[in-house]
């Protein structure tokens, strides 16, 4: 079982409609990371959050630690957004990264 | 500030020769990460490194591959004896300080042909 699992695996979206990503972990964490990587391109950090909720644009992060769960929402989805969407943790004890599989999402026009 | 800089974004080496890999982390960044794409599969852990010394390799194959991260100039990932299972995507990224503020690279592209 990988430590971080995401949800759904792979999404398509119409163009306006509001997306929402999930995240969940096993193990603690001192902050949750979501990226972003457009095919063939690197990895851009969108948020890092420890706790509560982060606005960026029409991104929103939230994050639940006794849950252990995270989501990530895009509102007024746009083809621009297609990318994929990471979810990864940087652990509370050593200095790894553990990172989700990925989100594939592709916005219709 | 350029971010984290990885160079080159693309590299080819024939099976048996060497791949150096390059990054530059942020100003001020003293700690740099590695990290593996293989086609298909999400990023794993390789290494972790401070200036001149290397703090985790829990994620580093045990032969052939090496990283350092010396007092002046970039960390250099070094891969020798390349084979095709190498081919993948290889990114970096830096911190000021252990467990916060990452940024990461665009990534090196090995193909081994």
């Amino acid at each position: 079982k990988n430590e971080v699992e995401q949800s759904p695996q792979n999404l398509t979206a119409q163009e306006g409609e509001f997306i929402t990503i999930n995240c969940s972990y096993s193990v603690g964490i001192s902050a949750l990371h979501w990226l972003q990587q457009h095919p063939g391109g690197g990895i851009v950090s969108l948020f890092m959050l420890s706790s509560g909720k982060k606005k960026h644009g029409r991104l929103i992060a939230t994050i639940n630690i006794q849950e252990k769960h995270s989501s990530l929402h895009i509102t007024a989805s746009h083809p621009r957004d297609s990318a994929v969407y990471i979810c990864a943790v940087s652990r509370d004890t050593g200095n790894q990264f553990y990172f989700g599989t990925g989100t594939s999402l592709t916005v219709i026009p | 500030n350029a971010g984290v800089m990885q160079n080159p974004r693309h590299l080819v080496r024939r099976r048996g020769q060497e791949a150096r890999l390059r990054c530059s982390p942020m100003k001020g960044h003293s700690h740099v990460y590695w990290y593996r794409q293989l086609p298909e599969e999400g990023l794993k852990f390789m290494v972790y490194l401070q200036k001149e010394n290397i703090i985790d390799e829990s994620g580093m194959p045990k032969e052939r591959f090496s990283a350092e991260f010396p007092k002046e100039g970039p960390s250099i990932l070094r891969i020798q004896q390349v084979v095709r299972g190498d081919s993948a995507a290889y990114f970096c990224a830096s911190s000021p300080t252990q467990g916060y503020g990452y940024t990461f690279g665009s990534g090196t592209r090995l193909t081994v042909v």
